[in-house]
């Protein structure tokens, strides 16, 4: 139990274009997903907390109108990495907490996001 | 001061030994606290939650002291698949952090024949 999915695993795009990953809880609904960003030989940086039904509450420093979330239902959250650049390039990872569990977060496997 | 401080080692341990990981937090009010393992580019996995009663799992045994804000993670007769950077993570007590949790820096493990 207590999977989550994220699309695409990895991606590699120009710079200044937009990407959108996507992060599914596969088994169970999830009131609240996190986004973090993980740079090497770094711990998991938070990047926002996805509700669904509402907008998304961003960690100081973290451009809301460049990372663009989405929690449009109890299963799916998106980010969309938006005019991407180089120093975007990082390790993109979704976790889940399940709706009337405990705190624990349950992680997607990562999206490898390389910008060129 | 960091939130949440691990000692990054690497730990280089031959199999069968029994290591132990400490992590302080500074959050007193921090109220939910979780081992989690993440392999080489991979994501983190939740390995166990800490009570304060303590708790084991198979080989793996987590002890909370909340008056000294100390975490600890014991691991006996290591086995080459338990090389991984081992998570320390508390959860925030309330308020707009309610909810999250934040990662020490973890401490590299490597097991070897």
């Amino acid at each position: 139990g207590a999977v989550v999915s994220q699309h695409p695993s990895r991606v590699i795009c120009k710079s200044g274009t937009s990407v959108k990953i996507e992060c599914r809880s596969l088994d169970f609904q999830a009131t609240t997903m996190f986004w973090y960003r993980q740079f090497p030989k770094q711990s998991l940086m938070l990047m926002a907390t996805s509700n669904e039904g509402s907008k998304a509450t961003y960690e100081q420093g973290v451009e809301k109108d460049k990372f663009l979330i989405n929690h449009a239902s109890l299963t799916l959250s998106t980010l969309t990495v938006t005019s991407a650049h180089p120093e975007d390039s990082s390790f993109y990872i979704c976790s889940a907490r399940i709706l009337a569990g405990g705190f624990e977060q349950y992680f997607g496997p990562g999206t490898r996001l390389t910008v060129t | 001061r960091k939130e949440v401080e691990q000692d990054p080692g690497p730990f280089n341990v031959p199999e069968g030994a029994t290591v132990a990981f400490n992590c302080t937090y500074s959050n007193s009010a921090s109220q939910s606290f979780f081992w989690y393992r993440q392999d080489c580019r991979k994501e983190p996995k939740l390995l166990m939650s800490v009570y304060s009663s303590g708790n084991e799992d198979g080989r793996f045994t987590a002890q909370l002291n909340r008056a000294s804000q100390y975490i600890s993670l014991l691991i006996r007769d290591s086995k080459l698949s338990d090389s991984a950077t081992y998570l320390c993570v508390v959860n925030h007590a309330g308020g707009t952090s309610y909810g999250k949790l934040t990662f020490g820096q973890g401490t590299i493990l490597t097991v070897h024949p």
